[in-house]
């Protein structure tokens, strides 16, 4: 069973660089979702795919963040000019895109975001 | 607007203890609930969900049920292990929405010595 993944799950970063994450959701699912979760706090939405669809972006994704997927596959999630508030563990979900009572969100590890 | 609210943790219980975690919730319309649980050093994991009112979730012991009229949906364990420890998070999704984002609270840290 190849759940979620998210690649790297660690970076550390200098304050101004820009950084890229992947996420690679389970095979036939054709949602995914972005979430930021910082220290003691729960996920904050940030982005939602249908397939190859940007359908929303929350306040929190500024000018400086950017995601994409392609082919309806893979998403990437860039970060340009990184601040040190940016630092903060960064969650993709996937799910089936069924009807919205049954449909499940299945995260992936997540990749752990420091600002220096 | 749509938010949830976790009772403050941490929570620390000896084994065998009977676990309740609160959660209250605000939606604007009729949400699917959920509860997703993080073990250290792990991702999210869905633990349970009820989609509509009077529901029951339940897997690995832990029960909760969707009332409408408390507006909650608390957390329950009977025999709490050791292997409990971990954070658990409430979590909502309004249905009739085609958005699909889910509104979680902060969380609630458990600690379960033997």
């Amino acid at each position: 069973d190849t759940g979620v993944s998210q690649d790297p799950r660690h970076k550390i970063t200098k304050r101004g660089q820009n950084v890229t994450f992947r996420c690679d959701p389970i095979s036939e699912h054709n949602r995914l979702y972005w979430y930021r979760q910082t220290l003691g706090q729960g996920p904050e939405f940030l982005t939602y795919f249908q397939n190859e669809a940007q359908l929303e972006k929350s306040r929190l994704l500024s000018d400086r963040f950017s995601a994409e997927r392609p082919k309806g596959s893979f998403s990437t999630l860039e970060i340009q000019r990184t601040e040190q508030g940016d630092s903060a563990m960064y969650l993709c979900a996937s799910s089936l895109g069924q009807t919205d009572s049954t449909d499940t969100q299945y995260f992936g590890p997540g990749t752990r975001l420091t600002v220096l | 607007g749509n938010s949830v609210t976790q009772m403050e943790g941490p929570v620390t219980l000896s084994e065998e203890a009977f676990l309740t975690i609160n959660c209250t919730y605000t939606a604007t319309g009729y949400p699917s609930l959920f509860w997703y649980v993080q073990y250290p050093g792990e991702g999210l994991q869905l633990l349970l969900k009820a989609t509509k009112a009077d529901d029951k979730g339940s897997n690995k012991g832990f029960e909760a049920t969707y009332r409408k009229e408390t507006t909650s949906f608390h957390l329950e364990k009977g025999s709490v292990q050791v292997s409990d420890s971990a954070v658990y998070f409430c979590a909502l999704k309004n249905r009739g929405s085609t958005l699909g984002r889910l509104y979680f609270g902060r969380g609630t840290q458990l600690t379960v010595w033997p």
